[in-house]
C-alpha cells in the first residue's frame, strides 16, 4: 500500500506570511498527487490535482510541485479565508490514500 | 452542475449495518465514477471505496470485507452498507464524484456528508 507521510500536522501563521507543506509518499506516484482544502465542519474541497495543477476557480496564491515520491504545497500569501485543514491524496489504480493533515492556524 | 447529497441512518447499533445513500443531481451516475470517504470525529479522511456503474469497484483493503456498494440508475443514487460495524466506524460519511482522465484522477464534487454513530 502506498503510504503519505504530510509534514507539519499543524502550523501557525501571520497575514501575508508565505506557508508549506510538504507530502511524501512510500513509493513513486508519478504526478498522481492532489490536494484538498477543508474547512471546519464542511465538505473537502479540491484545490490541486496532477500534483501542480490549480481547479478552476482556486485562487492563484494556492500551488502545488512535485513529482515521484516528494510533493509540496505552497500558499504565497496566507489569508484569513485560508484557515482550514489541508490533505495530500494519492491514486494509484484507483486505491486512494489521504496524508494526515495539516491545520492551519492564522497568528 | 452536478450536486450531491448524502443520506441515510444516523445512528446504528453495534453488529448491525449501516446505510447512506447518495443522491445525484446535475448528471447522470453511469457516466462518471464515485468514491465514498469518511471522517472519525476529530481525525482525518479514509477512503472507503470507488465505484464505476456496470464496471469495476475498490475498495479500502481495511473494510473491504464489510463493504457493499450498488447504485440505481431509475433514482440516479448510490448506496453504501457497511456491516458488523462497531463504534470504529462513527464518522462523517461524504460521496464524491471520481474523475479520470488517463492517469489523472481527482474527486472534484463532493456532497456535504451525513454523520453517522454507532451505539447501543
Amino acid at each position: 500500500d502506498i503510504q503519505l507521510t504530510q509534514s507539519p500536522s499543524s502550523l501557525s501563521a501571520s497575514v501575508g506570511d508565505r506557508v508549506t507543506i510538504t507530502c511524501q509518499a512510500n513509493q513513486d506516484i508519478r504526478n498522481s498527487l492532489n490536494w484538498y482544502q477543508q474547512k471546519p465542519g464542511k465538505a473537502p474541497k479540491l484545490l490541486i490535482y496532477d500534483a501542480s495543477t490549480l481547479e478552476t476557480g482556486v485562487p492563484s496564491r494556492f500551488s502545488g510541485s512535485g513529482s515521484g515520491t516528494d510533493f509540496s504545497f505552497t500558499i504565497t500569501s496566507v489569508q484569513s479565508a485560508d484557515i482550514a485543514t489541508y490533505y495530500c491524496q494519492q491514486y494509484d489504480n484507483l486505491s486512494i490514500t489521504f496524508g494526515h493533515g495539516t491545520r492551519l492556524e492564522i497568528k | 452542475q452536478v450536486q450531491l447529497q448524502e443520506s441515510g441512518s444516523g445512528l446504528v447499533k453495534p453488529s448491525e449495518t449501516l446505510s447512506l445513500t447518495c443522491s445525484v443531481s446535475g448528471d447522470s451516475i453511469s457516466s462518471f465514477y464515485w468514491s465514498w470517504i469518511r471522517q472519525p470525529p476529530g481525525k482525518g479522511l479514509e477512503w472507503i471505496a470507488s465505484f464505476f456503474y456496470g464496471g469495476s469497484s475498490n475498495y479500502n483493503p481495511s473494510l473491504k470485507s464489510r463493504v457493499s456498494l450498488s447504485a440505481d440508475t431509475s433514482k440516479n443514487r448510490l448506496s453504501l452498507h457497511l456491516s458488523s460495524v462497531t463504534a470504529a466506524d462513527t464518522a462523517k460519511y461524504y460521496c464524491a464524484r471520481l474523475l479520470r482522465f488517463g492517469e489523472l484522477t481527482y474527486m472534484d464534487v463532493w456532497g456535504s456528508g451525513t454523520t453517522v454513530t454507532v451505539s447501543s
